[in-house]
């Protein structure tokens, strides 16, 4: 069975307080990994998707990372608007399910 | 605009009483799919679609029911509620690209559902 773990549970930030959240997985082959951000009361964004070991995605003030086992999501100087749940999910090459993890609480304070 | 729109957003109901949840996407995607979510337990999958009439279940799918009559739709149908449903449930579309996922998924904006 596919697993995703996240932490850490919750994290709070001064603005311009660099840190990252951390995605361990354990899949049998993994097609891909991704990264959403859910504010709340609403559905979860789209960040990034990302295939295989040594791959990187940036936006703006993220940056996502993955390895054979886990993935990061570093934020660098973040700012209040960064405030959310950070949801990472894995999909494996034998199906269409997808797993998602309990996500991180992100508050950044100004 | 591109969306995924879901009906009711919110629903109060009596345990054993029939209920459909649609959803629909105008963004020609192929992929559709529901969740649940849950304090403490995250999002879960319930059910996603590949294509029309092409079904299958997720980690939670006791308890629900889909279809996928057209390209467009994909409701969520609970024959006989119970209180372990009260959840937060959303509809999600995907595109797939050039026969795999891009993976872009679009989210509605969730139905709280209450069973009581």
């Amino acid at each position: 069975e596919d697993q995703v773990t996240q932490s850490p549970e919750a994290l709070r930030l001064q603005e311009g307080e660099s840190s990252s959240l951390n995605c361990s997985y354990t899949v049998s082959g993994l097609r891909g990994l991704f990264w959403y951000r859910q504010d709340p009361g609403k559905g979860p964004e789209f960040l990034f998707t990302l295939y295989s070991a040594g791959e990187e995605k940036e936006k703006e003030r993220l940056k996502a990372t993955l390895t054979k086992k886990e993935s990061f999501l570093h934020i660098t100087a973040p700012k209040p608007e960064d405030s959310a749940t950070y949801l990472c999910a894995v999909l494996p090459r034998s199906n269409y399910k997808l797993t998602f993890g309990k996500g991180t609480l992100l508050t950044v304070n100004p | 605009e591109a969306q995924v729109t879901q009906n009711p957003r919110y629903l109060i109901t009596v345990t054993g009483k029939k209920l459909t949840v649609t959803c629909s996407q105008n963004m020609n995607h192929e992929y559709m799919s529901w969740y649940r979510q849950d304090p403490g337990l995250g999002l879960r999958q319930i059910y996603y679609s590949m294509n029309v009439e092409v079904t299958d279940k997720g980690d939670v799918p006791e308890g629900y029911k889909v279809s996928r009559k057209e390209k467009r739709n994909f409701p969520l149908i609970l024959e006989s509620p119970s209180p372990n449903q009260t959840s937060l449930y959303f509809c999600a579309s995907s595109p797939l690209a050039g026969g795999d996922f891009s993976y872009e998924q679009y989210f509605g904006p969730g139905t709280r559902l209450t069973v009581t």
